[in-house]
């Protein structure tokens, strides 16, 4: 069955700390993979992808993500966070293959970042 | 600019009276799609669209209808809603191909009393 799994669903940190999101999917075949980033109150937006190439690839604000075939995993980090972090957190994948586009969602991480 | 829009962003209604969210995209996407957001749950797929006419179910498409008439236009339907559709909905549209990155709605937060 394809299913992703985010191992943190609650993560507290303050200011400057670093941040790591586990993220691992379940999924046949060849994966695009997505963090999206959603602020309270806020739509989706997107942090970071991955399609191919480089497995280490680097995002909006900061953020980057590592793709480990090997682990099936896609986890997010940070240096340094901010208090402006403080949001939840999806990782998403769909299949290359795939016509529809369709997305499997994590169940999502809030982040809280104390100032 | 490129954007996908949604309305209402936020209806309170009661059991069994239909109502309709629409979702509209000025992007030419081919393909616009339906989620809903539950705490714990992450977003799961409603309903989708590949092109005019042509719509299939996500993985929970029970108690909702979609139609596709016009490539900008994506409407979901709640013909007799029930509390527990009370949830958190996002409007997506995508290019057929490409760099298969979703563009999302603002969402429309319901309520179902």
């Amino acid at each position: 069955a394809q299913s992703v799994s985010q191992h943190n669903h609650h993560v507290i940190l303050s200011e400057a700390a670093s941040l790591e999101l586990g993220c691992n999917y379940s999924y046949g075949g060849t994966v695009n993979l997505f963090w999206y980033v959603q602020y309270p109150g806020q739509h989706l937006q997107l942090l970071l992808k991955y399609f191919s190439g480089d497995p280490l690839v680097k995002g909006i604000k900061g953020f980057e993500a590592e793709f480990i075939k090997s682990k099936f995993s896609f986890n997010l980090r940070k240096p340094s966070v901010q208090w402006s972090d403080t949001a939840e957190y999806f990782c998403a994948v769909n299949g290359r293959s795939s016509n529809t586009g369709k997305l499997i969602f994590g169940q999502g991480t809030t982040l809280q970042v104390k100032p | 600019e490129a954007q996908v829009t949604q309305n209402p962003r936020y209806l309170i209604t009661v059991t069994g009276k239909k109502l309709t969210v629409t979702c509209s995209q000025n992007m030419n996407h081919e393909y616009m799609s339906w989620y809903r957001q539950d705490p714990g749950l992450g977003l799961r797929q409603i309903y989708y669209s590949m092109n005019v006419e042509v719509t299939d179910k996500g993985d929970v498409p029970e108690g909702y209808k979609v139609s596709r008439k016009e490539k900008r236009n994506f409407p979901l339907i709640l013909e007799s809603p029930s509390p527990n559709q009370t949830s958190l909905y996002f409007c997506a549209s995508l290019r057929s191909q490409g760099s298969y990155e979703q563009y999302f709605g603002p969402g429309t937060r319901l309520t179902v009393t």
